[in-house]
């Protein structure tokens, strides 16, 4: 069974970073692309960051390009998102989600998410 | 940017059928997903690849896609299928849109 967990939500002020996690288990991780999507309190879904099976290819939205960083670690079945320069505008649920393919190209799994919240 | 439109609400009797449409102008070359949000859970993946059902999800959903518009079709809706659905594609730039979201209510 497919098992997403995040972790390294919470309360951050403006201006600060936040590096969130996902430990991944029940499949090969290292056979598929990953992304991060977040979704803002009673807002839909907003694609973050995918990145390949391989980190060969990384992408991310307008919103957080030049913010935030993508990254996974194969070795420890994990995905990673840092973020910097917060934002009140950044506060959602993040959810970690496994793809279909090694490209980036849908979200096939979910994780339950984990909250960040920006405000001093 | 691009952009996905579904209507913001759809409403169902039990046991008859919901359409959830899906417009975009990167469709006719891009395949559509469909994802199912209930209320304080995270999204399930329902329709891939225009019309591929994920095993696990019941028959009654289905999906097709002619030109800019995107299908979901809930035949025979059932209570438990009140939700919030959202579409999902990229564009020819490789930019990855989910639709506005389509609140389905069933009573």
């Amino acid at each position: 069974e497919v098992q997403l967990v995040e972790s390294g939500g919470g309360l951050v002020q403006p201006g600060r970073s936040l590096r969130l996690s996902c430990a991944a288990s029940g499949f090969t991780f290292d056979d598929y692309a990953m992304h991060w999507v977040r979704q803002a309190p009673g807002k839909g879904l907003e694609w973050v960051s995918g990145i390949s099976w391989n980190s060969g290819s990384i992408g991310y939205a307008d919103s957080v390009k030049g913010r935030f960083t993508i990254s996974r670690d194969n070795a420890k079945n994990s995905l990673y998102l840092q973020m910097n320069s917060l934002r009140a505008e950044d506060t959602a649920l993040y959810y970690c989600a496994k793809d279909g393919y090694q490209s980036a190209e849908y979200f096939q799994h979910w994780g339950q998410g984990t909250l960040v919240t920006v405000s001093s | 940017s691009y952009e996905l439109t579904q209507p913001p609400s759809v409403s169902v009797s039990p046991g008859q059928t919901a359409r959830i449409t899906c417009s975009g102008d990167a469709l006719p070359k891009k395949y559509a997903y469909w994802y199912q949000q209930k209320s304080g859970q995270a999204p399930v993946l329902v329709i891939y690849e225009d019309s591929k059902r994920p095993s696990g999800i019941p028959e009654r959903f289905s999906g097709s896609s002619s030109g800019t518009m995107a299908t979901l079709t809930i035949s025979g809706a059932q209570v438990e299928d009140e939700a919030d659905y959202y579409c999902y594609s990229t564009d020819s730039s490789g930019n990855h849109v989910f639709g506005t979201g389509t609140k389905v209510t069933v009573l």
